[in-house]
């Protein structure tokens, strides 16, 4: 059984439109996140989400919003899709202030034409 | 602003030697540090970490050195294995753990072991 899955794992689509990446984590960890590597390898977290409480980091775009129908899901949107958003984009979750340790999804490749 | 940087982008190192690689900071509100690995086309995964509290932590053929002074840590791997080359991610949380705030991740280096 895989900890925490996304999907897709890839996808290419065009610029302007929206899309979602879906993430589930079977773990029963309280905090879910969604992080984003871009071409310079960089992992940056865009969100934190823990009991209904949702952390943004400052620097992400407001066409990015995640959206958590339960404890155990947390979907990535992404509107009005820009070149620059082409990147490798992780799920991750964790038990909460317990040892900081994050398990992680596969990623999901996402290409803007 | 890199807080977590790990200067050197890969590093080669024979089968059976010492690996070390390296990550210096910055935030000295950070607090617990890990060490995750990752393979192409997969997620990182968790390899080893220390808190503040210590300066060393053993796992088997993986050791991590924390010297808070100079805000550096090191991750030992010895004897070096082929199944070791991977991408390996420095990473650093405040205030005792991940928590809502994540880690933060230094930039990578791609270790390559060579037969």
């Amino acid at each position: 059984d895989t900890a925490v899955s996304q999907t897709p794992k890839y996808l290419v689509t065009q610029m302007g439109n929206d899309k979602s990446i879906k993430c589930e984590q079977n773990l029963g960890h309280d905090t879910m996140y969604w992080y984003k590597q871009d071409s310079k390898k960089f992992l940056k977290i865009m969100f934190s989400y823990n009991n209904k409480e949702l952390i943004i980091n400052e620097t992400v775009p407001n066409r990015f919003s995640p959206k958590s129908p339960d404890k155990a899901h947390l979907n990535l949107h992404i509107n009005s899709l820009e070149l620059g958003d082409s990147a490798v984009y992780f799920c991750a979750s964790s038990q909460e202030l317990v040892s900081g340790e994050l398990f992680f999804g596969e990623g999901s490749r996402l290409t803007v034409l | 602003d890199q807080q977590v940087k790990q200067n050197s982008p890969s590093l080669s190192v024979q089968e059976g030697r010492i690996s070390i690689l390296n990550c210096d900071y910055t935030n000295s509100m950070f607090d617990y540090f890990l060490w995750y690995k990752k393979y192409p086309a997969e997620g990182p995964t968790f390899l080893i970490s220390i808190s503040s509290i210590k300066d060393k932590n053993e796992d088997g053929r993986f050791t991590v050195f924390l010297n808070k002074s100079a805000k550096h840590l090191s991750l030992h791997i010895v004897p070096s294995q082929p199944g070791d080359s991977a991408v390996y991610f420095c990473a650093a949380s405040g205030l005792g753990g991940g928590g809502a705030d994540g880690l933060t991740f230094g930039k990578g280096t791609h270790l390559i072991i060579q037969p």
